[in-house]
Order: structure tokens, then sequence, then C-alpha cells
């Protein structure tokens, strides 16, 4: 089974400083691709960063970067210099077949981690 | 561009109704989606579009029903539905369906069913 998990269900954060979140995953595949993506109140499912299983460098978006320990299965991301409209749910998503030999893929989802900046 | 839209914003209907919820993207993607999303959860695959045919099908009850007259559209058709079925209503899209794919997402349609 491939799943997804975030155990910090809510987090704060002081405006201007540094936050990590969590995500650990389970999967036998050897290549894959993780997905960090932002829920704000306004609902709409953001894209936050992306990572390549296969590579080694952690990726990057400006403020945003993650930290991915593929042995570990471990995919935490880090918020430096945080803005009031960091604050949002997070979620850690996976991608994988819909079933085993499926051409078509789907986002298996993290709980959330509920973030709030706190000016 | 990376935009993709979704009306109604919110939708309100009775278990009687018949209603659509609409979703297009010019991105020029071959793969759309639609999610489920109750209330503090995360998002649940519902249909797979690929290729403007219906390639994945969630168990859905057949009081959904998706269409997608091209490839830049995708309704889901609601008839008959539950309360248990209001939630917020997502689609995506991305550029083949793969799994190097991202998907993007739009702003959803907040469905109550009385």
């Amino acid at each position: 089974a491939q799943t997804v998990t975030q155990s910090q269900p809510e987090m704060s954060v002081q405006e201007a400083e540094t936050v990590t979140l969590s995500c650990t995953y389970d999967t036998s595949e050897s290549n894959y691709y993780l997905f960090w993506y932002k829920q704000p109140p306004s609902r709409q499912m953001i894209l936050v960063i992306r990572q390549e299983a296969y590579k080694q460098q952690n990726a990057t978006e400006n403020r945003f970067s993650v930290n991915f320990q593929k042995a570990a299965k471990s995919f935490s991301l880090k918020i430096s210099d945080s803005q009031l409209g960091d604050t949002a749910m997070y979620f850690c998503a996976f991608m994988k077949p819909v079933y085993s030999g499926a051409g078509s893929y789907q986002l298996t989802f993290g709980k959330g981690t509920k973030l709030s900046v706190i000016p | 561009d990376t935009e993709v839209t979704q009306t109604p914003k919110h939708l309100v209907m009775g278990m009687t109704n018949k209603k659509s919820l609409k979703c297009e993207q010019h991105m020029g993607h071959r793969a759309m989606y639609w999610y489920k999303q109750k209330a503090k959860k995360p998002p649940e695959l519902m249909f797979v579009y690929s290729y403007e045919k219906l390639s994945i099908n969630e168990s859905v009850p057949s009081r959904f029903s998706p269409e997608c007259p091209n490839s830049s559209l995708l309704n889901l058709h609601l008839h008959a539905l539950q309360p248990e079925d209001s939630a917020l209503y997502l689609c995506a899209s991305s550029k083949q369906g793969g799994g190097e794919d991202t998907q993007y997402f739009g702003p959803g349609t907040r469905l109550t069913v009385l």
C-alpha cells in the first residue's frame, strides 16, 4: 500500500520565521513523484513544490524548499521568511497509478497540516 | 498559464434536483480529473478522463455522471444527490495523465445538498 503520513495536524509560526512541515510516505516503487500543495481558506489547491525521486537534489521554489530523504521515505517542507499569506492547509501528496498497471495516475494526499502565520 | 476554472463557485440543491458542475482549462492538457473533498479531509479521486475518454471511475455512485465534451471541458452531472454528497468538488488537469505530470487544480465548487 502507498500511504502518506503528515504527523502534525496544526502548526504556527511567527511572521518572518522559518517552519518545517513533516511528511513520510510508504512505497515499493523506485521512481515516483512527490508534491506539496497548499489550500488557503479560499479553497484553491495550489502547487507549492514538486520533487522527482530520481533526483538527488532537493527542490526549491523561492522561500519554499524540501528535504527529501529517499532511504528514510521522508519529504519535509521548509518555509523561510514566513508571510501572512502562507496561512493555509498544506498537503503532502504522492503520485501513484490508480491501480497496478493503470495508465492513469492519481494524487494520494496526507491528512494535511494546518499552518497559521502569526503577525 | 496554469489556470483551471470551475463554475459555479457555490451550489445549493435539493435531493430531487438535477444540476451540473463545469470545469475548463486552456493549457492543452489531455487528462482531467474530478476529486471530492469533505470538510477537514484531503481530496479523494472520483473520475479520470484521458484523451476525452473515461479511464477511471472510482466506484462512484451513478447519481454522479461525468462528461468530457472536448479536451478543454469537463462536466459533472448531478441527480438525486444525498445530503452526504455535500462537499467541495475539485477539478484538475495534467498534460497527459502520466505519473510524471503535475496536476493543476481549479478553485472548486462548494456543493450543499438539502
